[in-house]
């Protein structure tokens, strides 16, 4: 069964710290993406990584970075969280063949307080 | 900027009527894509349809695709209330090399099946 799995369902961050979001796939994907998801603003694209150490800006990539040392795990990073960036968050990987579908994980819930 | 629009953004329908939910997109894609939601969940796929499809049906859905007009709708029929939830579309953007690319979403349908 394929496996998309989120380091942490819920987290809670002050202002101001280092967060790291972590995303680890089981299926040998080339592409894993990272979206938010707000209430009205459906889910939009932070990153997206096409490799190893490839990746490549989303729509709403200020604020967060990211870093792709292995094929499988994908990590978001939140510099220096901000309220703003209190959000859900999805991870999803896609196998860079013609035509599949993209696989999730469960969320993260991400307050910062 | 969103590449999927999606309307309505809310539906409200009986048990046993069918729903209807329209995806449009801005540029060239590889595929269009239909996932659901459960609230607070991640998302799961439901069908894609290649941009040289112009309909295609899996069990109660039925997805259409109008390149021309750069638009999909996904029709859903029979809706039970199971069926409530969030519905999405993604369209598949083209790197040019032949392999899949972006992945963007729209807004979403929120749909509610009452019994």
């Amino acid at each position: 069964d394929v496996k998309v799995t989120q380091s942490s369902r819920y987290l809670v961050k002050r202002t101001g710290e280092k967060v790291f979001l972590e995303c680890v796939q089981d299926m040998d994907h080339e592409n894993m993406f990272w979206y938010r998801q707000d209430p009205g603003l459906g889910l939009r694209l932070i990153y997206f990584s096409y490799d190893v150490k490839m990746k490549e800006k989303g729509d709403i990539p200020e604020g967060y970075s990211v870093s792709r040392e292995k094929k499988e795990r994908f990590s978001l990073i939140l510099e220096s969280a901000s309220t703003n960036q209190t959000s859900m968050y999805l991870c999803a990987s896609l196998n860079s063949d013609r035509a599949t579908e993209a696989f999730f994980g469960q969320g993260t819930r991400l307050t910062v307080v | 900027s969103q590449q999927g629009e999606e309307d309505p953004q809310a539906l409200s329908i009986q048990e046993g009527e069918n729903a209807t939910m329209n995806c449009s997109y801005k540029t060239s894609i590889n595929n269009l894509q239909w996932y659901r939601q459960n609230s607070g969940r991640g998302l799961v796929h439901l069908i894609l349809i290649r941009s040289n499809e112009r309909e295609k049906h899996s069990g109660r859905l039925r997805v259409t695709l109008d390149t021309s007009k750069k638009s999909s709708s996904l029709l859903i029929t029979a809706s039970r209330a199971a069926d409530t939830a969030s519905y999405f579309c993604a369209t598949d953007m083209a790197l040019g090399s032949g392999n899949t690319g972006k992945l963007i979403f729209g807004q979403g349908t929120t749909l509610q099946v009452k019994p």
